[in-house]
């Protein structure tokens, strides 16, 4: 199941600068896309969502781009902190009945270094 | 700040004997779902439950696994007879029901390790 897709496992990036993670999908019928963090021996912890009509969400430091035409997001996370070393994952949610199915990308391990 | 609640945190079963795992969902929210993620491998969707049924499964979600909201706070996930590639982290998540969308919000799971 290849409908969710992060293709860099890792990212490195100096504490200060930006960081963007990315993100493609397949299916066209995904209402929203959210984005995840997760520390070891936790859950997942919702960071920020974008529904499909839009084209950018902003929330604080973190800003979600969505390129319909081609499939793809970003996170934008700008100035990035230590704080923020974390695996990141893609989801997209497909909502049938009010309820929610998520489907995940792999993930990617941000590493900002101080 | 309310948060989903699972226990145990790690749970080691004998291949073949069944396992219950527990969740508290957030108080107010009416969705419940579970997922899984099996070491190295992307996190699963498994089953959604609203109005004590259950929404939409996967194919993982087979005759071996059942869930339940035995009372107003606990959900939970029964695998009947446990094989050895069930090892895996199992998450909970619960979201409201609030006619716009809201995100899920997950507990820290529970390891599941078949022997």
């Amino acid at each position: 199941d290849q409908q969710v897709k992060q293709n860099s496992p890792s990212l490195s990036v100096q504490e200060g600068r930006i960081s963007i993670l990315n993100c493609d999908y397949t299916n066209s019928m995904f209402d929203y896309f959210l984005w995840y963090k997760k520390y070891p021996a936790e859950g997942p912890t919702f960071l920020i969502s974008i529904s499909s009509i839009k084209d950018k969400n902003e929330d604080g430091r973190f800003t979600v781009f969505l390129n319909k035409s081609a499939k793809h997001l970003s996170l934008h996370i700008v100035p990035s902190q230590p704080g923020d070393s974390a695996v990141y994952f893609c989801a997209a949610s497909a909502t049938i009945q009010g309820a929610q199915k998520l489907v995940f990308g792999q993930g990617t391990r941000l590493t900002i270094n101080p | 700040e309310p948060e989903v609640t699972q226990t145990p945190s790690h749970q080691v079963t004998q291949m073949g004997q069944e396992v219950i795992l527990r969740c508290v969902p957030i108080s107010n929210h009416l969705y419940f779902y579970w997922y899984r993620q099996i070491l190295g491998q992307k996190v699963e969707f498994l089953v959604s439950f609203y109005n004590n049924e259950i929404s939409e499964k996967s194919e993982i979600f087979d005759d071996q696994f059942s869930v339940e909201r035995p009372d107003g706070s606990n959900f939970t996930l029964k695998i009947r007879s446990t094989k050895l590639e069930d090892s895996a982290m199992y998450f909970c998540a619960s979201s409201p029901d609030r006619g716009t969308f809201q995100p899920q919000h997950f507990g820290d799971g529970t390891r599941l390790s078949i022997l």
